[in-house]
């Protein structure tokens, strides 16, 4: 049971967007939120660090926000090869440990 | 580009070590980053294992800490992860990643490899 939550899955059009959230306590929000992007199979991708900050090549279709306890990644112009598990991760200072959302998976349809 | 290659056997016996090795291309392991192991049972999310700094210290899952040993090689530029007393609990997709500190986040990962529990 992870102390990060997320909703298992969100879906929407070609060309619309979608918004994942990530919630938790202060003890784990209060740090940095970084999301990720993984397609089974393959090595998972970071997306977004530090709250909002893109990594190069990742397209600006991609945002991150944070505030309090309450993380959000929005994802607009939605594509086909935008399906993928979507995991939030902070650290928590409670457990000693880095900590990983249980994923939402993003269905195009 | 960095990429990290996970490499170990994909089936262990119960009650036994399982032995996976890293190998880091693209950047030195003696770079001003973590070394980091993170595992996904079936079905389930990403769990932190732990992670090493070049200099050998080590970091570790309070969850799993009792079990695990991570090392660290720098004349391969690769490390290691030894998880003992093996049980079904421990069948996992098991990745490692490089644990960036700029922005602390884990910029890097390998493709991951399966580990399965075998009798």
């Amino acid at each position: 049971q992870s102390v990060l939550t997320q909703p298992p899955s969100v879906s929407g059009a070609p060309g619309q967007r979608v918004t994942i959230s990530c919630s938790g306590s202060s003890s784990n929000l209060g740090h940095d939120v970084h999301w990720y992007q993984h397609l089974p199979g393959t090595a998972p991708k970071l997306l977004i660090y530090a709250n909002n900050n893109r990594p190069s090549g990742v397209p600006d279709r991609f945002s991150g926000s944070k505030s309090g306890t309450s993380a959000s990644l929005t994802i607009t112009g939605l594509q086909a090869d935008d399906e993928a598990d979507y995991y939030c991760q902070s650290y928590d200072s409670t457990l000693s440990t880095f900590v990983f959302g249980p994923g939402t998976m993003v269905t195009v349809l | 580009q960095v990429q990290l290659q996970e490499s170990g056997p994909g089936l262990v016996k119960p009650s036994e070590t399982l032995s996976l090795t890293c190998a880091v291309s693209g950047d030195s392991i003696n770079s001003n980053n973590w070394w980091t192991w993170v595992r996904q049972p079936p079905g389930r999310g990403l769990e932190w294992i732990g992670e090493i700094y070049h200099t050998g210290r080590a970091d570790y899952n309070p969850s799993l800490k009792s079990r695990v040993t991570i090392s660290v090689d720098t004349s391969k530029n690769h490390f290691s992860l030894n998880l003992t007393s093996m049980t079904a609990a421990d069948t996992a997709v098991y990745y490692c990643a490089r644990h960036g500190v700029n922005g602390w986040a884990f910029d890097y990962w390998g493709q991951g490899t399966l580990v399965t529990l075998s009798s």
